[in-house]
């Protein structure tokens, strides 16, 4: 059974400040893996997908990055804002799972003027 | 593109009635939908696959005489949950994957906040 996890939980940064949010996953036969974004009771935003067969993506100021043989995956955010305030979820898709995402706990990120 | 919505965005019931969410893909037809909670502070936990015109597929230990999902169009998806009681407040997402989409992406709706008194 795939497990993904987010750590820490929260994090508290000054403005401006380049920051690496962390995931881990136990199966890493997935078919992707992606970044998403979620504001305190909204929906969630899709940010980043990444292929098994990729590396990496970027998106603006978002870069992701996938390692597989190790089960990990980084959000990198350059020169955080106050707007990247939010909760970021990372999920995975097994191979051959028809879609369906594990999801992680979150990462709540507060970014200070 | 690729909006999905959600009615109604947050309901409160008394506790033992019955509610119905509705999921719908705007611009885009989706065969498959899917039905997630999030409790505060959690995860989401995929609890139903939701494919057009065939019964829901379940994940295990969620109750589908509770959970009732309907999905008789291409655009829509409905998730009634029924007898609701106190444990049943969550936040109820839907998502939906685009049929001509051949990249594994999912759409998530806004969420739906349940709360049973």
């Amino acid at each position: 059974k795939q497990e993904v996890t987010q750590i820490p939980a929260a994090l508290s940064v000054p403005e401006g400040e380049n920051l690496v949010l962390n995931c881990s996953f136990t199966d890493s036969a997935i078919y992707n893996l992606q970044w998403f974004r979620q504001d305190p009771g909204k929906g969630l935003t899709s940010l980043l997908l990444i292929q098994s067969s990729q590396r990496e993506q970027t998106s603006g100021r978002l870069n992701a990055s996938l390692d597989k043989s190790s089960g990990r995956s980084t959000l990198y955010i350059a020169a955080s804002q106050p707007g990247d305030s939010a909760t970021y979820l990372c999920a995975a898709t097994l191979t051959g799972a028809n879609s369906k995402l594990t999801f992680g706990k979150g990462i709540t990120l507060s970014v200070r003027p | 593109g690729a909006v999905v919505s959600q009615h109604p965005s947050r309901v409160i019931c008394k506790s033992g009635t019955s509610v119905k969410i509705e999921c719908r893909s705007l611009d885009f037809q989706a065969t498959t939908m899917f039905w997630y909670r999030q409790f505060p502070k959690q995860s989401l936990m995929l609890m139903a696959t939701s494919n057009e015109g065939s019964k829901a597929t379940y994940e295990q230990g969620v109750e589908k005489d509770k959970f009732l999902i309907n999905h008789a169009s291409l655009t829509l998806s409905t998730l009634t949950v029924t007898s609701a009681h106190p444990e049943d407040s969550s936040f109820y997402i839907c998502s939906a994957r685009d049929l001509w989409r051949i990249q594994e992406t999912q759409y998530f709706g806004p969420g739906t906040r349940l709360l049973v008194l």
